[in-house]
This record gives structure tokens, sequence and C-alpha cells, in this order.
């Protein structure tokens, strides 16, 4: 099976852009989470989405979105970016009984 | 709320010492708990997990880690250090929920980067 994608791996945008990432589960997988890692925050939870529904957000202001498609594909909107949002943005995607979450290799945005 | 300490956010083995990497969590109900590890510029790759059952569990490339509730720990160890093992881990915690109860969020570590000398 292939496993979670991400595209693109790396993004470059300005002060006041918006920004759309995109993530492919594990085909049959059909919960996808999104995650922040910063140096100086670690990995935060986004949010999570099953069945095309946002079941749970972190802490993260609105300026944050996503959705997820009837095909389980998910993607996250950043609008108005500020410098800082320059982070690694990794998709998981889950399966079954034990919570396991598979991730992708991540999108590397950075602002300027 | 759940929470996940790991000690030490630098580890330094010489190649073919012992690797124990630390991690204690809170949690108000027993949690399902993982170790991942992340090479420089890619994701998280799961090593192992604790869900049920046996204490002491059996990752990949020769990693284990035993779930013990009394102390909350959850210490990741490999006999033998290989320099092929120097890269980030991280300790998560979730909870014990049906998959469509939105509430798989992982609480991670803030992470243990392992050097290996040779």
């Amino acid at each position: 099976k292939a496993g979670v994608t991400q595209t693109p791996r790396y993004l470059i945008k300005t002060r006041g852009q918006q920004v759309t990432l995109s993530c492919s589960p594990i085909s049959g997988h059909r919960s996808v989470s999104w995650y922040q890692q910063t140096p100086g925050q670690g990995l935060q939870f986004l949010f999570e989405y099953f069945s095309e529904t946002q079941r749970n957000k972190g802490n993260f202001p609105g300026r944050f979105s996503g959705r997820q498609f009837s095909n389980s594909r998910s993607e996250m909107n950043v609008s108005t970016l500020e410098l800082g949002d320059s982070a690694l943005y990794l998709c998981a995607s889950s399966w079954g009984t034990y919570n396991e979450q598979f991730f992708g290799p991540g999108t590397r945005l950075t602002v300027l | 709320a759940q929470s996940v300490t790991q000690l030490g956010s630098h580890v330094s083995v010489s190649e073919g010492a012992l690797v124990l990497l630390r991690c204690n969590y809170s949690s108000s109900v027993p949690p399902y708990l993982f170790w991942y590890v992340q090479y420089p510029n890619q994701g998280l790759q799961l090593l192992l997990k604790y869900t049920t059952g046996a204490t002491l569990v059996k990752g990949i490339n020769g990693f284990e880690a035993e779930f013990k509730k009394s102390e909350t720990s959850f210490h990741l160890t490999k006999p033998s250090a290989h320099m092929s093992d120097a890269a980030e881990y991280f300790c998560a915690v979730t909870m014990r929920t049906p998959m469509d109860t939105g509430r798989r969020a992982l609480t991670f570590g803030s992470g243990t980067r392992l050097q290996v000398q040779p």
C-alpha cells in the first residue's frame, strides 16, 4: 500500500498570503489529522477529520481551516499568513481500533 | 487532559551502547502509547505502540518499550546503538476512543534527539 502523501513538499509564501496544503491518506483510512511542527512549540494538533466532518480541533486561530473529501483526501488552508506560521505541517491517517496514526513526509512552509 | 514528558532533549551514546529514552505520561484514563522516530526532513515513523496486553512491546529496528502503569512510564530501549539510530524520537499518547469520536489526536512529548558516537 502506498503511504500518506502530501503536496507540495515545500512552499515559500509572503505575509498576508494564503496557502492550501493537500494530503492523501493511505487507501482505506478514513481518519485524517493535521499537526504543526515548529522548533519552539514542537508537535501540535491542528484538527481531525472523519467521514468529511471535522471531529476535533486544536488550539489554533480561525485562520487555520481544513476539509475532507468523500475519498478521504484532505486539505488544510491557512489565510493571512504570518511569519510564525512557518513550520512543517504533517498529515496523518488512521484506521482501526488502536488510534495508530501513519504520517506523511510533511509540507515545509516558509513565510517571508 | 493528557500530557507527555520526555526527560532529556539530547542523549548521546556510543555505537554499541545501550539506548534509553525516557517518557512519562499523565492521563486520567489508561491511554494508548506510541514511540515515533523522525529523521531529518522526513515525517514521523511509528516505532512501536502499547495498546493492551503484554506490557513489554517490541518494535522495529530492535527497539522495545515497557509500559509501567505504577510509574506512568513508557521508556524506549535498544540494547546496542547503531549509527543509523541517530534521529529525533517522540513519545505520544492518545485516548482509548472509538475511531469516529474525533478524539484520536496525539499528544506528543517535546522529543529527544539521539546522537550516536562512533
